[in-house]
C-alpha cells in the first residue's frame, strides 16, 4: 500500500464548475499537508500549506484536512481552462527534514 | 519572491557521458536542496537530500556514485548524472526548502529533461 492515494483522474469539467481533489494516507505521523499544481513539462508550484486539521482558504482554492479519516482535500471554485493542470497533494511528518510524499497527481482538465 | 532555476532545461546526450545539472535559488538561501525524479505521468520520487556544506542524503535504491551532488554554496546545488544511459532519460526537479516566520516550504525549479540516446 502506498503511502499517498491520490486518484490520478483524468478529471474533466466544464469552466465554472467546483472542482474536489483528494488524496488518503496512511501514516497518522504526517502532519504538514501541501497542495501542487504542475503543468506539463514544468516544475510543481506551491498552491496550498496547510498544517494538521483544519480549512484554509486562498481566493479560489480551498484545503481541507480531515487529520481522523487521513484524508485531503482541495476545492477549486469557478474554475477555468487556466486551472488545466496536473495536481499533486504532498505530505511531511516533520518540517524540520522537509522530505515530502506526494500522490501520482490528478490531471484535471476545465472546458471552456 | 522564492523563485528557484534549473540549467539546462533540456539536455540530449550520448550514452556513456556525463551531464550536469544546477539548481539554484533565486531570491533566497537554501541551506537543503532536493532533487527528484519524475517519469512520464507519475508522480514526483525523492532522490536525495542535499546539504550545504556537507555530503548529501541519498534515498534507498538510487546509486551514490551514478547521481553525483555538490551543494557548494547556499544558492547553488548541482546534479551530476556520470556516465548516463538510455534507462536515466527522465525529468530531474530540484527544490529548495526556506522558512518564511513558522512555515516550512519547497519551491520547486521547472525541471530539466535529460535524454540518452
Amino acid at each position: 500500500q502506498k503511502e499517498v492515494e491520490q486518484d490520478p483522474g483524468p478529471l474533466s469539467v466544464p469552466e465554472g464548475a467546483i472542482v474536489s481533489l483528494n488524496c488518503t494516507y496512511s501514516n497518522s505521523a504526517f502532519q504538514y499537508f501541501m497542495w501542487y499544481r504542475q503543468y506539463s513539462r514544468k516544475g510543481p508550484e506551491l498552491l496550498m500549506y496547510t498544517y494538521s486539521s483544519g480549512n484554509k482558504e486562498d481566493g479560489r482554492f480551498t484545503a481541507q484536512v480531515d487529520k481522523s479519516s487521513k484524508y485531503i482535500s482541495l476545492f477549486i471554485r469557478d474554475s477555468q481552462p487556466s486551472d488545466s493542470a496536473t495536481y499533486l497533494c504532498a505530505m511531511s511528518r516533520s518540517s524540520n527534514t522537509g522530505k515530502l510524499i506526494f500522490g501520482q497527481g490528478t490531471t484535471l482538465q476545465v472546458k471552456p | 519572491g522564492a523563485v528557484v532555476s534549473q540549467h539546462p532545461s533540456r539536455v540530449i546526450c550520448k550514452s556513456g557521458t556525463s551531464v550536469k545539472i544546477e539548481c539554484r535559488s533565486l531570491d533566497f538561501q537554501a541551506t537543503t536542496m532536493f532533487w527528484y525524479r519524475q517519469f512520464p505521468k507519475k508522480s514526483l520520487m525523492l532522490m536525495a537530500t542535499s546539504n550545504e556544506g556537507s555530503k548529501a542524503t541519498y534515498e534507498q535504491g538510487v546509486e551514490k556514485d551514478k547521481f553525483l551532488i555538490n551543494h557548494a554554496s547556499l544558492t547553488l546545488s548541482t546534479l551530476t548524472v556520470t556516465s548516463a544511459h538510455p534507462e536515466d532519460s527522465s525529468f530531474y526537479i530540484c527544490s529548495a526548502r526556506t522558512l518564511a516566520g513558522f512555515q516550512e516550504t519547497q519551491y520547486f525549479g521547472p525541471g530539466t529533461r535529460l535524454l540518452v540516446l
